[in-house]
């Protein structure tokens, strides 16, 4: 089993481009995450699902949309990037209380 | 407001040192406590949570809920420990909620 992958590992955007991070899961698991890690602050949590078709905001949704397309698959999209965002990206699965992360989105946006 | 507050951002210790890494939180409520560990080129992976009251790698943590403190201790460390420790709040509310720390950098001279 893969786990939790993430696509792309890196990227670089301008100011004002729009991209979506991609994020799958093999585990079957209901619930799906994804978080920004800064230098400083830890993770923090931008949205999550808790199953299929639903979706909810975390600590800091502004800036970016979400979308849980089936159980296994959770898309994090920014519709215009700002330099605000430049950050490493995290999408998590979990069922119960442990959560499966996968291995990071490292995002510039100059 | 849930916060986890970890005051140090980076922690030397000697091997076979005892090694304490402090975790508070502010949450109303009765939270479950978590430590998440990444070692170098790892994956985040949870380490151990509160309620399970198990020793990991030789790592404990006690909630005390008096002094609202979820501090992980190791009483000789190794230098395989030497990774980013971070302590996890999820609220008794909503479990699909995690809120994270800002994380303890945990070196471990030979």
């Amino acid at each position: 089993n893969a786990g939790v992958t993430q696509t792309p590992k890196f990227q670089v955007l301008k100011t004002g481009q729009s991209m979506t991070l991609q994020c799958a899961q093999d585990m079957n698991h209901n619930s799906m995450y994804w978080y920004r890690q800064d230098p400083g602050m830890g993770l923090r949590l931008i949205y999550y699902s808790a199953s299929e078709g639903t979706t909810d905001k975390g600590e800091v949704p502004n800036g970016y949309n979400v979308s849980r397309l089936n159980k296994r698959e959770f898309s994090l999209r920014l519709e215009s990037a700002a330099p605000s965002q430049t950050s490493v990206y995290f999408c998590a699965s979990s069922e119960r209380y442990e959560q499966f992360f996968g291995p990071g989105t490292r995002l510039t946006v100059l | 407001a849930q916060r986890v507050t970890q005051p140090e951002k980076l922690l030397s210790v000697f091997k076979g040192a005892p090694v304490e890494l402090k975790c508070n939180y502010s949450y109303s409520g009765s939270p479950e406590l978590f430590w998440y560990v990444q070692y170098s080129r790892q994956r985040l992976q949870l380490l151990l949570r509160h309620i399970s009251r198990e020793s990991i790698k030789g790592f404990t943590a006690d909630l005390n809920k008096g002094e609202t403190s979820f501090h992980l201790k190791k009483p000789f460390a190794q230098e395989e420990d030497s990774a980013m420790y971070y302590c996890a709040l999820r609220p008794g509310d909503n479990f699909n909620k995690f809120y994270f720390g800002s994380g303890t950098k945990l070196n471990v001279k030979p």
